[in-house]
């Protein structure tokens, strides 16, 4: 159980594009979906959190206009890239996160990697 | 503010040999501590978590991890080590006061024959 899926897995894109990214949670329902971006050998670095039906709220220094995210329902949430450049090159994580006995608990989907020529 | 602090960058162990993976924290509250395992080019996958209640958290592959609150420390332990546990290792924190995972900045373990 407990299953997070990330489609595409990898996309490689011209500069000036619009990259749509999802996030399914296929046997649960996520209150909540988060979005990280990971640069090669570093930490995740969480880029907004969101909630179902309502606006996602952007961690301090992610453009909201750059990464457009849509909470549609309690299984799915979409990452969107817009007019990318390279510099948004980067390995793209969701997580969902669902109620277990009050600890919140998140999992992971298995990311997505962004090319941008 | 929430913080995880995970010492080394590179661990290398022996096959068959124990291994520690370190993790020290700084939260204001009670911390849930995870750990979480990541192959190359893929997501995470969650090894195991302290909540509460014993100190010594048993999880996936034979992994397990001591919740020390004197020394804010969960490091991660294995008593043998095997090639395939090479990975990237992260450490997490949740405190409902931030309600988000703050993560470490990762440990490459490596295990060689």
């Amino acid at each position: 159980g407990a299953v997070v899926s990330q489609h595409p897995s990898w996309v490689i894109c011209k500069s000036g594009t619009s990259v749509k990214i999802e996030c399914r949670s296929l046997d649960f329902q996520a209150t909540t979906m988060f979005w990280y971006r990971q640069f090669p050998k570093q930490s995740l670095m969480l880029m907004a959190t969101s909630n179902e039906g309502s606006k996602a709220t952007y961690e301090q220094g992610v453009e909201k206009d750059k990464f457009l995210i849509n909470h549609a329902s309690l299984t799915l949430s979409t990452l969107t890239v817009t007019s990318a450049h390279p510099e948004d090159s980067s390995f793209y994580i969701c997580s969902a996160r669902v109620r277990t006995s009050g600890t919140n608990e998140q999992f992971f989907g298995p990311g997505t990697r962004l090319t941008v020529l | 503010a929430q913080s995880v602090a995970q010492p080394e960058d590179q661990v290398n162990v022996a096959e068959g040999n124990p291994l520690t993976v370190k993790c020290t924290y700084s939260v204001s509250g009670n911390p849930y501590l995870f750990w979480y395992v990541q192959y190359p080019n893929r997501g995470l996958q969650f090894l195991l978590k302290y909540i509460t209640g014993d100190n010594l958290v048993k999880g996936s592959y034979g992994f397990e991890a001591e919740f020390n609150k004197s020394q804010t420390s969960f490091h991660l332990k294995k008593p043998s080590a095997l090639v395939s546990d090479s990975a990237l290792y992260f450490c997490a924190v949740f405190t409902g006061t931030a309600s988000k995972l703050t993560f470490g900045t990762g440990t490459r373990l490596q295990v060689t024959l």
